[in-house]
């Protein structure tokens, strides 16, 4: 059974860098493609980036300057970091896993950036 | 980066009715492997998306034979028939053929 969960502070002051962490189970991160996706508070999805089974990376263009993907396979855990943080990255992360046919979801995690 | 122009914003129905959602993509989906790579996805309120459809009409497990996905190139559409209930929440695009995936910017499903 797959099963993702995001976890990472829920409040990050401006200029700070964000750290969240997918941890999955019920598959192999070498046979996947993990990425991150996420909605700010009322509005629509925005793709960040992805780690591909075979460890490459791919990033939405705005946020590439400014964001990492990487993994630990031996921990089954996904890495997202951003740094330089403003108002305007508060939302829900979510982690999805896809294959050819196959895709889950987390439940999100809600990061607010104030200070 | 792909635009995706989904629309219509907002698409009041009626339960039993027909429900129509377009999806336009600056560029053509088709990759250089033969496959296009357009998906559908429903958010209901307060949860995660749930893939209704991927590449283009492939309904995916679980999804009831109400859904059905059509086009090609760069102009797709969802297509929703008999409206229930729980079909209601914002219905979102993605294209995954080029980089940066992007998602389409959302229809939000009302009862009428």
């Amino acid at each position: 059974q797959v099963q993702l969960k995001e976890s990472g502070p829920g409040l990050v002051q401006p200029s700070q860098t964000l750290s969240l962490t997918c941890t999955v189970s019920g598959f192999s991160l070498t046979s996947y493609d993990v990425h991150w996706v996420r909605q700010p508070p009322g509005k629509g999805l925005e793709w960040m980036g992805g780690i591909w089974g075979d460890g490459s990376t791919a990033y939405n263009s705005a946020l590439k300057s400014r964001l990492s993907i990487s993994r630990d396979t031996s921990k089954s855990q996904v890495f997202l970091k951003m740094n330089s943080l403003q108002t305007e990255d508060t939302a829900i992360y979510f982690c999805r896993v896809s294959g050819s046919s196959d895709d889950y979801w987390g439940q999100g995690v809600m990061v607010t950036v104030s200070s | 980066d792909v635009v995706m122009t989904q629309t219509p914003v907002s698409l009041p129905v009626s339960l039993g009715g027909q429900a129509s959602i377009s999806c336009r993509s600056s560029q053509s989906l088709v990759h250089s492997n033969g496959n296009t790579y357009l998906h559908w996805y429903l958010q209901k309120p307060g949860q995660s998306p749930q893939l209704l459809i991927y590449r283009v009409s492939n309904r995916f497990s679980g999804v009831p034979d109400r859904f059905s996905g059509s086009g090609s190139g760069t102009d797709f559409t969802l297509k929703i028939s008999r409206v229930e209930p729980e079909d209601l929440g914002d219905y979102y695009c993605l294209q995954s053929t080029h980089f940066p995936f992007t998602f389409g910017s959302g229809t939000k499903l009302e009862i009428k």
